[in-house]
């Protein structure tokens, strides 16, 4: 069974205090590696998709990388606004032979707190 | 920027009655996806579907559930019988291949 495993599930930071977020994962068929940020209340939000180990992404002050084993998603100088909690997920495509069947398996998150 | 969106934002049902979930997806997209959120918990996979059929469910995709895409627009989840234990968050998410969006979700309150 896949597995995804996100720490620390609660971060407080600083306003400025960088640090990094952690998702590890137990796959089989990794397809890609997303990260999302998610609002209270709110739906996921696209951030980045990794797809191979040594892949980097920026936006802003979000970079996520990958290795085989896991992902990092570093937040540089981080502001108030960051605060939410940040979801990993990995996209495997199952076992029917028609290769359609791809599903995301998500972490149960990180919230980053920052404050001010 | 294109979005997926999900009506209705809020649905509160009593305990046994049938509730259909909607969602429309971004145009062009391909794969359509079901997630549930319950509070405080993380986003569970349903089910995901393509060419008009489901292509994986999980374990919480039973015989309560059924997806259809009925106007080649619109995507829906049905739940018949709901059941307290179905109040979430449930989420629809589209994607063409290897990207996912999703929409902002519909909160199932059942009482």
């Amino acid at each position: 069974e896949d597995q995804v495993t996100q720490s620390p599930e609660a971060l407080r930071l600083q306003e400025g205090e960088s640090s990094s977020l952690n998702c590890s994962y137990t796959v089989s068929g990794l397809r890609g590696l997303f990260w999302y940020r998610q609002d209270p209340g709110k739906g996921p939000e696209f951030l980045f998709t990794l797809y191979s180990a040594g892949e980097e992404k920026e936006k802003e002050r979000l970079k996520a990388t990958l290795t085989k084993k896991e992902s990092f998603l570093h937040i540089t100088a981080p502001k108030p606004e960051d605060s939410a909690t940040y979801l990993c997920a990995v996209l495997t495509l199952g076992g029917n032979s028609g290769g359609s069947n791809y599903k995301l398996t998500f972490g149960k998150g990180t919230l980053l707190t920052v404050n001010p | 920027e294109p979005e997926v969106t999900q009506t209705p934002s809020h649905q509160v049902t009593q305990m046994g009655q049938e509730v259909i979930l909607r969602c429309v997806p971004i145009s062009n997209h391909l794969y359509f996806y079901w997630y549930r959120q319950i509070l405080g918990q993380k986003v569970e996979f349903l089910v995901s579907f393509y060419n008009n059929e489901i292509s994986e469910k999980s374990e919480i995709f039973d015989d309560q559930f059924s997806v259809e895409r009925p106007d080649g627009s619109n995507f829906t989840l049905k739940i018949r019988s709901t059941k307290l234990e179905d109040s979430a968050m449930y989420f629809c998410a589209t994607g063409s291949g290897f990207r996912a969006f999703f929409g902002q979700g519909t909160r199932l309150t059942v009482v």
